[in-house]
């Protein structure tokens, strides 16, 4: 069965500094794919990134990066320099290629303090 | 990646009354899901719901509490019925796009009083 752990609930940090959202996952698929989503207060949730189990390779969009590391199951996010607007609950996901159901961590809340 | 549009926004009803909210997307779409989001909690499928197939039901959830149609691939809606203060939720529709990513409405913020 899949399942995706975040261990941290709530992150708290100053603006400008840089944070690091953990996302560790368990699944019996080869195929599978890995998912981080923003939910701002205002509660819609917005897709940020989708990484498919044969594309290792990390990726960086302006201030937010991804390091997805098959050896520890892991998908961490990581935003730099981070900004007020950055406050939002932010949820790692997974889904397998069989059945494409997405099951959700428990999400990490961030404070972005200015 | 495709649109929906998910109605209510939010709604307050009286317990024992049922709501039914609505998702239309704008591209035909195959799977689509349904999910509650309990105040500060993650997101919980409800259900499964494929155009021309009864929906698939999580654990936790009946059919005769949370009915769902699907009579497209563009529109399907999802019931709460006999409401308690326990239903209080935000309740969201997800579609799976051809790029295996899945879209979310804006989602229905449900307070049963």
């Amino acid at each position: 069965a899949q399942k995706v752990t975040q261990a941290q609930t709530e992150i708290s940090v100053v603006e400008k500094e840089d944070v690091t959202l953990d996302c560790v996952y368990e699944t019996r698929d080869t195929t599978y794919y890995l998912f981080w989503y923003k939910q701002p207060p205002s509660g819609e949730l917005v897709f940020l990134i989708r990484r498919n189990s044969f594309d290792e390779q990390n990726e960086i969009s302006g201030r937010y990066s991804w390091n997805f590391q098959k050896s520890t199951s892991s998908f961490n996010f990581t935003i730099t320099a981070s900004q007020v607007v950055d406050s939002a609950v932010y949820f790692c996901a997974l889904s397998e290629g069989g059945s494409y159901i997405p099951t959700f961590g428990r999400g990490t809340s961030l404070i972005v303090h200015p | 990646s495709a649109v929906i549009s998910q109605k209510p926004s939010r709604d307050i009803c009286q317990r024992g009354t049922s709501l039914t909210i609505q998702c239309q997307v704008d591209s035909q779409v195959t799977m689509m899901f349904w999910y509650r989001q309990q105040p500060g909690q993650s997101l919980t499928l409800i259900a499964t719901a494929n155009q021309g197939s009864e929906a698939t039901y999580e654990s936790g959830f009946v059919i005769d509490k949370f009915p769902i149609s699907r009579p497209n691939l563009t529109f399907s809606t999802l019931t709460v019925s006999n409401m308690s203060p326990e239903d209080s939720s935000i309740y969201l529709c997800s579609v799976l796009g051809t790029d295996y990513g899945y879209t979310f409405g804006s989602g229905t913020r449900l307070t049963v009083v």
